[in-house]
This record gives C-alpha cells, structure tokens and sequence, in this order.
C-alpha cells in the first residue's frame, strides 16, 4: 500500500517556465517532507524539505507547498532550467522514510 | 571525502547464488539504510541501521540480512538470489539528531544487480 504517491510518471516543460511537480500522502501522522532528485547512474540528492509546521519553504528557484488538510505537497522549480531534468522523488516520514514512485521531469531547451 | 559508496556497481547471479552488497560512508554517521528501487515503485526501504550495533526491518526486508559492521559500513546479503530481487540497490547515511528521521540521507550511486 504506498503511503507516498506521485500520480504523474512524466512532466516535460519549456525552460524558462515553471515546473510544478506534485505529491499526495495518505498518513496523517507524516509531519516531515523531503524532495529529491535524481539523475541517471547516480544516487538520489537532497533536495529542499518542509516541516508540518510550515506550509511553505523556499530554496532558490525551488519552493515546496504544504496543504496539510488535503495530505498535498507540490514542488515548484522556477525558472526551469535544462539541467533541472530527472527524476524527483517525494519523501515523508512516518517510523521510516516512505518514497513516492517518483516523476520524471523533462525541461526542454 | 567519497560520501557513500558503493560495491560492486553491477552484478550477475543465477538463481540461488549469495552475494554481499557493501556500503561505506565517510561522514561518521550514524544510520544507514539499504533501499531498493524498482520501476512503478519508488524507493523502498530493506533495512536499516539507527546506530552501530543495531538493524531493523524496513517495508521490504524479507530474503535479505545485514551487518552494521562498524560506523563506517553496512552490508546488504542475498543468501539465495531470486529473479525478484533484479533491482537498483542504493545504499543511504544520515546524521543522528533528536528524533532519527528528521535527517536528510545521502546516497551511494547505486548497484545495479540482476537475477537469471
């Protein structure tokens, strides 16, 4: 039973423009999140996090939104850039970390 | 500093051959945990080690044992490979604070092992 689901397998997006990738969660006792991001052959890298106790944490161009209520978090990238392309996870925590199945994100020159 | 690395970086095994898969981080952490990544199903967690001396279960633990050999590595053994462990192993570390998972991981580059 995934806990941690990311319902869009693929995103692609024009550079420049805004990247919006999201996730749902269905434990309400999660209260702390992670993004990463990964590249072919390579190990998944931190990203940006949120705790529950925030609804919004900014990184530079990446910007992570916390909609407790609806057990909702998304992760803006904007501008996006070409080398923003691969895969990003979501992550939450519960006793153990729970991925999502991750989406993979194209960003078109 | 290597962070987490890996070995070996792929492998071949016929059904029913053992094989360690063996991890080191150079970040004197703490935890240390073995995922597995499969296609449609994410990042799953096989064990994991909160502090030398100790392992637990994660989501997926069954066909596989560990050792927290010291702080540094942390092993991942297949007595008896099966076609359903082909997967993309990743080993991870985490710093310790407070509450264990409150940390982010960092992760080794992956071992990509195959099961005929």
């Amino acid at each position: 039973d995934q806990q941690v689901k990311q319902n869009s397998p693929s995103l692609s997006v024009q550079e420049g423009r805004i990247s919006i990738l999201n996730c749902d969660y269905t434990n309400s006792m999660f209260d702390y999140f992670l993004w990463y991001k990964k590249y072919p052959a390579e190990g998944p890298t931190f990203l940006i996090s949120i705790s529950s106790i925030k609804d919004k944490n900014e990184d530079g161009r990446f910007t992570v939104f916390l909609n407790k209520s609806a057990k909702h978090l998304s992760l803006h990238i904007v501008p996006s850039q070409p080398g923003d392309s691969a895969v990003y996870f979501c992550a939450s925590i519960g006793n153990q970390f729970y991925f999502g199945t991750g989406t993979s994100l194209t960003v078109i020159p | 500093n290597a962070g987490v690395t890996q070995t070996p970086k792929f492998q071949v095994l016929k059904t029913g051959q053992s094989m360690t898969l063996q991890c080191a981080q150079d970040m004197n952490h703490n935890s240390m945990y073995w995922y597995r990544q499969d296609p449609g199903m994410g990042l799953r967690l096989i064990y994991y080690s909160a502090s030398e001396g100790t392992t637990d279960k994660g989501e997926v633990p069954n066909g596989y044992n560990v050792s927290r050999l010291n702080k540094r590595e942390f092993s991942l053994r297949l007595e008896s490979a099966a076609p359903s462990q082909t997967s993309v192993y990743f080993c991870a570390s985490s710093e310790r604070r407070q509450r264990i998972l409150y940390n982010e991981q960092f992760f080794g580059p992956g071992t990509r092992l195959t099961v005929l």
